[in-house]
């Protein structure tokens, strides 16, 4: 099946470290990707994870990959006021001749000063 | 900037009209993805195309309909635009159609459309 799932709010202080869960079903995927939206823009990509991977750090950034229970959660350190926007974790489905993304419901982080 | 642009930025149709929201991939990508984001909820995956034929889709009806030209740009075209339709239309060029591992999809800023 293709469900991504994940909380739908987080509310942290400026400085804290801010956890974002997301589980996924399909165990074929090969890279899971999390992307940061924020109000009336695109999708900017943060950062992904190959399916072999368990851990994956990228400056402020942390993502964790735990493929036996198909959970995925991206750590950011530090949390900054600018990091307010919505969070979509996706993972990558391959069909026949092309790759496409499915995308959670996003999840809302508000970091407060 | 991911240098993907969507135009228009908004739109207001009628039900029953159709519509055409146009995107620009970023310079050397020849996969252009479109995905439709309802208000509250992830994007979905409506269609993709490969140097300028459509290669996957997703459940999405006919009358969801996509051109690609040989500069790698696209259309999205809705026929017979329902309530349902409003949505933001998000734009995605990538290097290839995701065949070969990791696939970097680049999004544009997205077309506002409601439809009334």
């Amino acid at each position: 099946g293709e469900d991504v799932e994940q909380s739908l709010f987080l509310s942290v202080r400026e400085g804290d470290s801010s956890v974002i869960n997301c589980t996924y079903t399909d165990s074929s995927s090969t890279y899971l990707y999390w992307y940061k939206q924020e109000p009336g823009a695109g999708l900017q990509l943060l950062t992904y994870i190959f399916s072999n991977m368990d851990m994956k750090q990228d400056q402020r950034l942390t993502v964790l990959l735990n493929k036996k229970d198909k959970h995925l959660s991206l750590r950011i350190a530090d949390t900054q006021t600018g990091d307010s926007a919505i969070y979509f974790c996706a993972e990558s489905i391959r069909n026949t001749g092309f790759q496409k993304l499915v995308f959670g419901t996003g999840t809302r982080l508000l970091v407060s000063p | 900037e991911t240098g993907v642009t969507q135009s228009p930025t908004h739109l207001i149709k009628t039900r029953g009209q159709q519509v055409t929201l146009r995107c620009s991939s970023q310079s050397g990508h020849n996969t252009v993805s479109w995905y439709q984001q309802a208000l509250g909820q992830g994007p979905q995956f409506i269609f993709q195309y490969y140097r300028e034929e459509e290669n996957g889709r997703g459940n999405f009806p006919p009358r969801f309909s996509g051109l690609q030209f040989p500069n790698y740009s696209s259309e999205l075209n809705v026929n017979a635009l329902e309530l349902d339709d409003s949505a933001l239309y998000l734009c995605a060029s990538s290097s290839n159609p995701g065949l070969q591992g990791k696939t970097e999809a680049f999004f544009g800023q997205g077309t506002r459309l409601t439809v009334v």
